[in-house]
């Protein structure tokens, strides 16, 4: 089965500090991996996504991740956050062969003006 | 462009009662999926269909059940509510199994 850690609960960052924010998944085989942001009272929305290729993937609104397969890791960064960037995040997993996609607990993001 | 349409938004229930949560999408998307988020807990599989007739269980099912009867729909049921199922619920499709999820806006269902 297939399973994703997010280290971090809670996540409290100044404007224009870097961010990164980290993924773990156990999966014995090949993997989508993905990164979705919920902004308060919203639904899911897709950051970033990786599926092959070059292993640093960037996404909308200045986010980027990098996938290390030996490390079974899949960390998403911003240089600079800001005030608007404050949501939940959430790292999923999707194996090769499974038809479901696995969410981590998400990290809640706040950035404080 | 609908996308991915819950209905209800809101519901409070009575423990014992049942109702259907309705999920609409209208992106001729084969996959179809029922999530549950909880505070602290992430988003957790209820049900989910790979196409029209088919349903699977997911991480969490007991207690609920679904249907596929047409490939735009997916209707989530509880029988006999439970506090324990007081949640926010999110319905998403996809094109494939490994495409990104489009998720509806979701439905607050309280039970007491």
């Amino acid at each position: 089965a297939q399973s994703v850690s997010q280290h971090n609960h809670h996540v409290i960052l100044s404007e224009a500090a870097s961010l990164e924010l980290g993924c773990n998944y156990s999966y014995g085989g090949t993997v989508n991996l993905f990164w979705y942001v919920q902004y308060p009272g919203q639904h899911l929305q897709l950051l970033l996504k990786y599926f092959s290729g070059d292993p640093l993937v960037k996404g909308i609104k200045g986010f980027e991740a990098e996938f290390i397969k030996s490390k079974f890791s899949f960390n998403l960064r911003k240089p600079s956050v800001q005030w608007s960037d404050t949501a939940e995040y959430f790292c999923a997993v999707f194996g090769a062969g499974s038809y479901q996609l696995t969410f981590g607990k998400g990290t809640k993001l706040s950035v404080i003006p | 462009n609908a996308g991915v349409t819950q209905t209800p938004k809101f519901r409070v229930l009575k423990t014992g009662q049942s109702m259907t949560l309705l999920c609409a999408q209208d992106m001729n998307h084969e996959y179809m999926y029922w999530y549950r988020q909880d505070p602290g807990m992430g988003l957790r599989l209820i049900h989910y269909s790979v196409g029209e007739g088919t349903t699977a269980k997911g991480e969490v099912p007991d207690g609920y059940n679904v249907s596929r009867l047409k490939k735009q729909n997916f209707l989530l049921g509880l029988e006999s509510a439970a506090p324990s199922q007081t949640s926010v619920y999110f319905c998403a499709s996809s094109g494939t199994g490994n495409s990104p999820l489009h998720f509806g806006n979701g439905t607050r269902l309280t039970v007491t």
